[in-house]
């Protein structure tokens, strides 16, 4: 099994600029969401879905879209990428139910200049 | 509204000792789940340990245990005789009934030879 895959693993993006990172996950998890991390504020969540065409803003959704057509994928989109926006991106999925832990994918380093 | 807080930016522990390293969370949620993950230097996000709300023992894995005090809304990880490899960020976790995990700011963990 490959888990949570990530991609790209760097990017680098001017101001204004927009773009994709993909996520894929192949453990029929119902739950996958998005973190940025940034240094002393550890991982903030930007969107989740807890299934198919089910999504919802975190706690900085603002400059961020997600969709969920199928289980597999939760691509997050950057509409019009910002310095602020600067940051590493992890991806996550589990199951809804149950004690069980979040999968992280390798993260994003993304830098906007 | 959700919340974790980790009130120590840094720890530092010798070698063979054991540390605590501190999480109190904030819910209204009669059932949530507790989670500890390790970000060592490279990045990864490592899953450590869970407790769930209704759990009436302590969880344990290894060298790891976690002091769950429900009333006083607080889920320690405690990490017996420290080794080297244990250096890296902890970061604490919550995820309630089909909701979103958010994790708490995190501590660095260093362990002196």
């Amino acid at each position: 099994n490959a888990g949570v895959t990530q991609t790209p693993k760097f990017q680098v993006l001017k101001t204004g600029q927009s773009m994709t990172l993909q996520c894929a996950q192949d453990m029929n998890h119902e739950y996958m969401s998005w973190y940025r991390q940034d240094p002393g504020m550890g991982l903030r969540l930007i969107h989740y879905s807890v299934g198919a065409g089910i999504t919802d803003q975190g706690e900085v959704p603002n400059g961020y879209n997600v969709s969920r057509s199928t289980t597999e994928d939760f691509p997050l989109r950057l509409l019009s990428a910002a310095p602020s926006q600067t940051s590493v991106y992890f991806c996550a999925s589990s199951y809804v139910r149950g004690g069980t832990e979040a999968f992280f994918g390798q993260g994003t380093r993304l830098t906007v200049v | 509204a959700q919340k974790i807080t980790q009130t120590q930016p840094g720890m530092f522990v010798q070698e063979k000792e054991a540390v605590t390293l501190d999480c109190t969370y904030d819910t209204s949620d009669p059932s949530y789940g507790l989670f500890w993950y390790k970000q060592p230097s490279s990045g990864e996000m490592i899953f450590l340990i869970y407790q769930g709300s209704y759990d009436q023992q302590n969880a344990t894995e290894g060298r790891y245990s976690l002091n769950f005090q429900k009333a006083r809304k607080s889920a320690n990880l405690v990490i017996s005789a420290s080794q080297l490899g244990d250096s890296a960020m902890y970061f604490c976790a919550m995820k309630t009934s089909y909701d979103k995990v958010i994790f708490g700011p995190g501590t660095s963990l260093s362990v002196i030879p």
